[in-house]
């Protein structure tokens, strides 16, 4: 079926540390996966994505890594502040292209000073 | 508009009743996502449209959700005899088909549907 596992649920960490967020998911012929934040009260925002003839990509404090073998992906985020405490979605499109986007359950990040 | 438009933002009503969830997305956007938010749960695909294409509606939950989408552009959202469970925040995202788009998707603030 077309399923998205996202991995933890919740996630606490001081300020300066770092965060990871992992995902699975279940078509192989998946080939966008992005990531979007939701602070509290506001929609989602994509914060960064990659396409599957990349395997990791950076930028400034975040950065992805895919594994298509494995069908997983991973955000990464360093030196972790306050106003990276959110929620985390992870998505991959279903049936190849950008179509239909199939969203994980989502991780609650907080960041504590 | 600047962004995806969502109407009402707040919708209560009793249960049994219909209620019909409105999408303006950005101008020009040709691709358009409803998705199910419950109380801090994740986003639930409803349904998908593109263009002209016959839209992908295997997220709809049941016979009682239907959705429409008028001159490839306003989008409503339908769900009748509304029940308890339905209660969640419904949100429309649209997305860019263009050339070199980057499959972004932009959502709306979402209408917070309450069943009583």
């Amino acid at each position: 079926g077309e399923n998205v596992e996202q991995h933890p649920s919740t996630l606490s960490v001081q300020e300066g540390d770092s965060a990871v967020i992992k995902c699975t998911y279940s078509d192989s012929a998946s080939n966008y996966f992005p990531w979007y934040k939701q602070e509290l009260g506001k929609r989602p925002q994509l914060i960064i994505d990659i396409r599957s003839n990349v395997g990791e990509k950076k930028d400034q404090r975040i950065a992805v890594t895919l594994n298509k073998t494995a069908k997983h992906f991973s955000l990464h985020i360093t030196e972790t502040q306050p106003e990276d405490s959110a929620v985390y979605f992870c998505a991959a499109s279903m049936g190849g292209g950008y179509n239909k986007l199939i969203f994980g359950a989502g991780t609650r990040l907080a960041v504590h000073p | 508009g600047a962004g995806v438009s969502q109407s009402p933002s707040n919708k209560v009503t009793e249960k049994g009743k219909d209620v019909e969830l409105r999408c303006d997305p950005i101008s020009g956007h040709t691709a358009l996502y409803w998705y199910r938010q419950s109380l801090g749960q994740g986003l639930e695909f409803l349904i998908y449209f593109q263009g002209n294409s016959a839209p992908d509606k295997s997220g709809l939950p049941s016979d009682r959700f239907s959705a429409e989408r008028t001159g490839g552009s306003v989008s409503t959202l339908t769900i009748q005899r509304t029940q308890q469970e339905d209660s969640a925040v419904y949100l429309c995202a649209s997305r860019s088909t263009r050339q070199g788009y980057t499959g972004e998707l932009f959502f709306g603030e979402g209408s917070r549907l309450t069943v009583l």
